[in-house]
Formats: C-alpha cells, structure tokens, sequence
C-alpha cells in the first residue's frame, strides 16, 4: 500500500524556522519526483516546491524562494522541507504528494498533511 | 507561466444533477499533463483525473475529463452526496506545475 506520512509541524514564531518531513512506503520512493503543496486558510492548493527522482534538480515558487529549501534521502525514502524566515503568510495545511510520472504529471499519492502555524 | 482560470467559482447543484466544471489555460497544455482533483475539508487531495481523461484508480465512472490544448471539463454526470467538495485543475508545462484557483461544488 502506497503511503506518505508527514511530520515536523507545529507553531513557530514568525521568522523562526520549521522542518517538515514525509516518509514514504509501499513504492520505489528513488523513481518519482516529490513535492511540497500547501493551502492556507481561505485559499487555494498551491505547489510549494518539488524535487526531482535523483534530488539534482529542484523548484520553488517564488513566494517562498531564498528561505525555503527540498530535499531528499532516497535511501531513508524521506522527503524534506526546510522552512526559514517564516512569515504569517506561510500559515498553511502542507502535503507531500507524489508525481506519479511514467509520461503523465499528476500527483497520486499524497499525505494526510502537516499544520504550520506561524505567528506571534 | 502557464495560469489555469477554472469557472465557475462556485456551483450550486442538486444531488442527482449533472456537474460541468471549466479549467481554461493561458496557453496550450499538453493533454497528458492535465489533472484534476477534488478537496474536501480536513483531508488531502484526490486525484480524479489524469491524462485529460484518465480516471485514476478507484475513482467512479460518473466523473470524467475531456478537453485539449487550453480548454478542459471535468463532469459529474449524477451528483452523490459526497462529491460536494472543491475541485482544481493542475498542470505541468516548462517545468512547472500550476494549479486552477478551484471550483467549490455546494449543495443547492
């Protein structure tokens, strides 16, 4: 069974900084590409960042670039999201989700999601 | 950057009747990296749709997709009660995803 599992969540002070983690089961986590999507309250899905099968090539939305960083351990089949310089704006639901590739682009798997809260 | 402008904004329907929600991109996306999804509170995202037209696994025929280049549907051809929920389009081109503002589908 294909499982992704958050952590890491929690409140932090605005320009704190915050790790959130995903954990990944049930499939070949080294084959797919990865991805950080988040929805604040009251707004919509937005892609936060994602990172390739082999971890060389990564992308940030600009709301979010210079202070966060993705990255991966394929050995520990572990995704990660370092966040810095937290703003209240960043306050959002975030999910890990799955690209499932093979020559199509959607997210299949997802987690339950992490809670960030940042302020004051 | 490609921007998917999904309408309407919201839709009010019955249980019963048929859902047509409209996912339009600024320019042409190829069909394979189109997908939908549905989003209900407290839960993560659903695929629904993948390849335009693909339902994934699990999803009920009763939901499709069709469209290409920058016009996309996703249609609900019987509303149950529990596909009350808010509905995005995404897609990736040029290396980078983007996702529709979304449609809410609220009970009538």
């Amino acid at each position: 069974q294909m499982q992704l599992v958050e952590s890491g969540g929690g409140s932090v002070k605005p320009g704190g900084s915050l790790r959130v983690s995903c954990a990944a089961s049930g499939f070949t986590f080294s084959d797919h590409y990865m991805t950080w999507v988040r929805r604040a309250p009251g707004k919509g899905l937005e892609l936060v960042s994602y990172i390739s099968s082999g971890g060389i090539t990564t992308y940030y939305a600009d709301s979010v670039k210079g202070r966060f960083t993705i990255s991966r351990d394929n050995a520990k089949n572990s995704l990660y999201l370092q966040m810095n310089s937290l703003r209240a704006e960043d306050t959002a639901v975030y999910y890990c989700a799955r690209d499932r590739g093979y020559n199509y682009a959607a997210f299949d798997v997802w987690g339950p999601g992490t809670m960030v809260t940042v302020s004051s | 950057e490609v921007v998917l402008t999904q309408s309407p904004g919201t839709l009010s329907l019955s249980p019963g009747e048929r859902a047509t929600l409209s996912c339009r991109a600024s320019q042409s996306v190829i069909s394979s990296y189109l997908a939908w999804y549905q989003h209900k509170p407290g839960q993560a995202p659903r695929l629904l749709i993948y390849g335009a037209s693909i339902r994934a696994t699990g999803i009920p025929d009763r939901f499709s997709g069709s469209g290409s280049g920058t016009d996309f549907t996703l249609t609900i051809s019987r509303l149950e009660p529990e596909d009350f929920a808010v509905y995005y389009c995404q897609q990736y081109g040029r290396s980078l995803y983007t996702f529709g503002q979304g449609t809410k589908l609220e009970i009538k």
